[in-house]
């Protein structure tokens, strides 16, 4: 059962920041929200992850809820490189725990 | 540094002819992951290996059988390939459960079409 919630689909124009909603209303204390990234037909990448406090690094700013019930991820200037499917996950740091990846977002990013 | 190397990034097989598609990580990860996608679909978890020696079923494991050969090895087995199994598999190896919590590094895939 998928524990995400994502639009299947969002423009953006390039140059703009683009912001991508999850919602994930049943997450747990001990998870993490991941996101990752698959370009055309390559292997994801991980793209950031968060508990409680909002992060960023030189890919993308990940904004958390209070309640952990939902989240935000920003690509503050969208190229169009960055075209690509968008996965937001919930998971454990846990031992063994596995990360269940749902249909995400295409994220069109147009000139 | 190679990260994750799957072999072979192609292959052809006909109904009913068995392969084993290779995996191998360089990052000394405990846990590695067997997904297949299907065309305009997201990933579908086949086997994981939590740590060398240990082998779990995933959503969609039937039709196929894993061996971790070591901790850098996680190969996956179609015994007798069916139309149905025509996807890209991809691999992927998970640093969690270190302290380090970068998530999943993924190969390239292994794009398998079964005539």
């Amino acid at each position: 059962d998928a524990k995400t919630t994502q639009p299947p689909s969002m423009d953006c124009a390039e140059g703009r920041a683009a912001n991508l909603p999850c919602n994930h209303s049943t997450i747990s204390g001990n998870e993490y929200v991941y996101w990752y990234r698959q370009i055309h037909s390559q292997g994801p990448q991980y793209i950031i992850h968060g508990l409680k406090n909002n992060e960023t690094n030189e890919m993308a700013s990940l904004i958390i809820t209070e309640d952990r019930k939902s989240s935000t991820l920003i690509l503050p200037h969208a190229t169009l490189r960055d075209t690509a499917v968008y996965y937001c996950i919930v998971g454990s740091m846990e031992y063994g725990n596995k990360l269940v990846f749902g249909a995400g977002t295409i994220l069109r990013v147009k000139s | 540094n190679a990260g994750v190397t799957q072999t072979p990034k192609f292959q052809v097989l006909k109904t009913g002819q068995s392969m084993t598609l290779q995996c191998a990580q360089d990052m000394n990860h405990n846990s590695m992951y067997w997904y297949r996608q299907d065309p305009g679909m997201g990933l579908r978890l086949i086997y994981y290996s939590a740590s060398e020696g240990t082998t779990d079923k995933g959503e969609v494991p039937n039709g196929y059988n894993v061996s971790r050969l070591n901790k850098r090895e996680f190969s996956l087995r179609l015994e007798s390939a069916a139309p149905s199994q025509t996807s890209v598999y991809f691999c992927a190896s998970d640093v969690r459960g270190t302290g380090e919590g970068y998530g999943y590094t993924f190969g390239s895939g292994t794009r398998l079409t079964v005539v």
